[in-house]
């Protein structure tokens, strides 16, 4: 069955850097796109962009351009996510999920990952 | 962008009655390629979102029945049929047709 399993919590300080990661099985890889979504404590959900795992073209969100990437590996099945510049407003869940198949329309989701909690904290 | 508007966000319900959930985008969500890119999700308290309805109104694997979507247009909706003690959640509709996508604010189901 299709699987997103995410690295573990991380602790940053402010201005500091995170990477993410999502490691994917069950399904043809490249044949998809992953998005990045997150969520504050006690907040909805905001998406944060979108990569193309067969080509590796990542698209953001206006709000996060500048200060994120993500990237993907084939040989692994594994797609990252960097943040940087971290304030205390990036305290949230990061969570990756399956987005549709490259060669159909459309942005949605289906399978999400467990969701990696990054705390921004002095 | 589109914008997703759901209402209620606050939903007290009586357990076995139904209950509907709202949602609302900015623009059409009708895709040239003749779907409609709205999903509407679960959030248990504690979990990662699941998806239950795919396109409007197609429930996932696993969705009890009590679960329907419906809707076009701009104008959607979730309805649960007979709330159970295990609905308590927060539920999220997204729109996948227009760049970027977005989520609505969310519902909290809660029982009465």
């Amino acid at each position: 069955q299709v699987q997103l399993v995410q690295s573990g919590a991380e602790v940053k300080k402010p201005g500091a850097s995170v990477r993410v990661s999502c490691k994917a099985s069950g399904f043809m890889f490249s044949t998809y796109y992953m998005h990045w979504v997150r969520q504050a404590p006690g907040q909805g959900l905001e998406w944060m962009g979108i990569i193309n795992l067969g080509s590796g073209s990542p698209s953001y969100a206006q709000k996060f351009r500048g200060r994120v990437t993500m990237t993907r590996d084939k040989s692994t099945s594994t797609v990252y996510m960097d943040l940087g510049g971290l304030t205390f407003e990036d305290t949230a869940v990061y969570s990756c999920a399956r987005g549709e198949p490259i060669m159909r329309g459309g942005y949605g989701v289906d399978v999400w990952g467990q969701g990696t909690t990054v705390t921004v904290s002095s | 962008d589109v914008v997703m508007t759901q209402s209620p966000l606050s939903l007290p319900v009586t357990l076995g009655q139904p209950a509907s959930i709202s949602c609302r985008s900015s623009q059409d969500l009708g895709h040239t390629d003749g779907d409609t890119h709205l999903n509407w999700f679960q959030q248990l308290p504690g979990q990662s979102p699941r998806r239950l309805i795919y396109k409007v109104s197609n429930r996932d694997s696993g969705v009890p029945d009590r679960f329907s979507g419906s809707g076009s247009g701009t104008d959607f909706a979730l309805r649960i049929s007979k709330v159970e003690a295990e609905d308590v959640g927060i539920y999220y509709c997204m729109q996948g047709t227009h760049w970027p996508p977005s989520f609505g604010q969310g519902t909290k189901l809660e029982i009465k």
